[in-house]
């Protein structure tokens, strides 16, 4: 079983919708989770950063950490044609000598068709 | 812009050569990390680095080495060079071991 489990898409959906992004992971040593939008070919950009169970909003980006089940989510409301990209969840722990390292799941490419 | 800078952004070289990669984090960010994202692959962590030393490794092959400076920037080289190479290159800094931001990477491209 990976460490962390991301359904790889790709997810289609039309302008407006509401998009449901999901990670599940194993390792209960995970502390701090984060989203992440990439663009073709482009560095990876940080949408949310959480640390605790429960909900944390910006904008139209909604992100949800359940530690109890190991889910997280991200929820993007009037999604918008630019909005198409794949989207990374990641999770980090510590790694030993004060090391925190970042495990990425595979990513969703998400389309938004206007 | 997230304030970490890569160069070169384009690189084209020939098996066998040797490369390298700069990075310069974020003002005030002391850990660096390298990932390679290949064609269709997830971003595998190569090594991390904080303040100069380095921190932990992943899936970093022997002919790949990486240091930081102590003005903090960071080079990554690969030598031996083999098409299966031929990857993107992404740097990351963050502050505090916590959320890290990215490059816009490297394109590296083995002939």
């Amino acid at each position: 079983q990976k460490e962390v489990e991301q359904d790889p898409g790709p997810l289609s959906v039309p302008e407006g919708a509401i998009v449901s992004l999901n990670c599940t992971y194993s390792n209960s040593a995970f502390q701090y989770f984060m989203w992440y939008r990439q663009y073709s070919r482009k560095g990876p950009e940080l949408l949310m950063y959480t640390y605790s169970s429960g909900n944390k909003e910006d904008g139209r980006f909604t992100a949800q950490v359940d530690k109890s089940s190991k889910y997280i989510s991200l929820f993007i409301r009037d999604s918008q044609p630019s909005d198409s990209a794949t989207y990374l969840c990641a999770m980090s722990s510590l790694w030993g000598a004060g090391s925190y390292q970042l495990t990425f799941g595979k990513g969703t490419k998400l389309s938004v068709i206007p | 812009d997230s304030g970490v800078t890569q160069t070169p952004k384009h690189l084209i070289t020939a098996t066998g050569q040797r490369v390298t990669l700069r990075c310069s984090p974020r003002s005030g960010d002391l850990s660096v990390y390298w990932y390679q994202q290949s064609l269709d692959q997830g971003l595998q962590f190569l090594i991390h680095y904080y303040n100069g030393e380095e921190r932990a490794k992943g899936n970093i092959l022997e002919r790949f080495s990486a240091q930081q400076f102590p003005d903090l920037h960071s080079e990554l080289n690969l030598s031996s060079l083999e098409l299966g190479d031929s990857a993107l290159y992404f740097c990351a800094s963050s502050e505090e071991n916590t959320e890290a931001f990215f490059g816009q990477g490297t394109r590296l491209t083995v002939v």
